[in-house]
């Protein structure tokens, strides 16, 4: 059965800390990993990572992918309070999107 | 800009009733999909569907049925609500094959009594 796991499921840290956040995932067909935020509303697209090793990086967000070891981490380094959201993982198998539970992070002031 | 459009965003259906979640998006994108979000368990896939008149199953169809007469129109239907259907439902659209392509709507919040 194809899988998508996040870890962890919530967080809570202080405005100016980093955080790392995990997502394995066992799925056939793989063709790309996706990592969303959402806040209270529809996700909005972070990163799309298809190659092993090739570091993705937006501003304070930087994420990358281990093909062979199923992984792959997203990054946010110094942490503000417009940074609490949802954060989903997503993997495309052909048209499809298949997600992860999502990790919750709280950053407080 | 894309759209994804959800009619209903706010919902409140009594147990029994037949609920309808209607999804238009304007990109001509083959594929649509329904998925319903719950605290905790992330988006779950209900069905999609790759053209017009065509449907599959997702992880989570029991309870659900679809439409789509037209391509750029999903239609969920709910035909007997019942109160663990409580959810945020999120439609989605994409192209063919092309799962980095999908556009959300802004997601449709059912309460069922």
């Amino acid at each position: 059965e194809d899988k998508v796991v996040q870890s962890p499921l919530s967080l809570v840290v202080h405005e100016g800390d980093t955080v790392t956040l995990n997502c394995s995932y066992e799925v056939t067909n793989f063709r790309s990993l996706l990592w969303y935020k959402q806040e209270k509303k529809a996700p909005t697209f972070l990163f799309m990572l298809t190659s092993s090793g090739i570091e993705k990086k937006s501003g304070r967000l930087s994420s990358i992918l281990d093909k062979k070891e199923l992984f792959s981490i997203l990054n946010i380094t110094a942490t503000q309070t417009g940074d609490s959201a949802v954060y989903l993982c997503a993997v495309g198998q052909g048209g499809k999107l298949i997600f992860g539970q999502g990790t919750e992070l709280s950053v407080k002031p | 800009d894309v759209k994804v459009t959800q009619s209903s965003r706010y919902l409140v259906k009594r147990t029994g009733e037949k609920v309808f979640l209607e999804c238009v998006q304007d990109m001509d994108h083959e594929n649509m999909f329904w998925y319903r979000q719950d605290p905790g368990l992330g988006l779950r896939l209900i069905y999609f569907s790759y053209d017009v008149k065509m449907k599959e199953k997702g992880d989570i169809p029991e309870g659900y049925s679809v439409s789509r007469e037209k391509k750029e129109r999903f239609s969920l239907i709910l035909e007997s609500a019942s109160t663990n259907q409580t959810s945020m439902y999120l439609c989605a659209s994409s192209y063919f094959d092309r799962a980095n392509t999908i556009y959300f709507g802004e997601g449709s919040w059912l309460t069922v009594v």
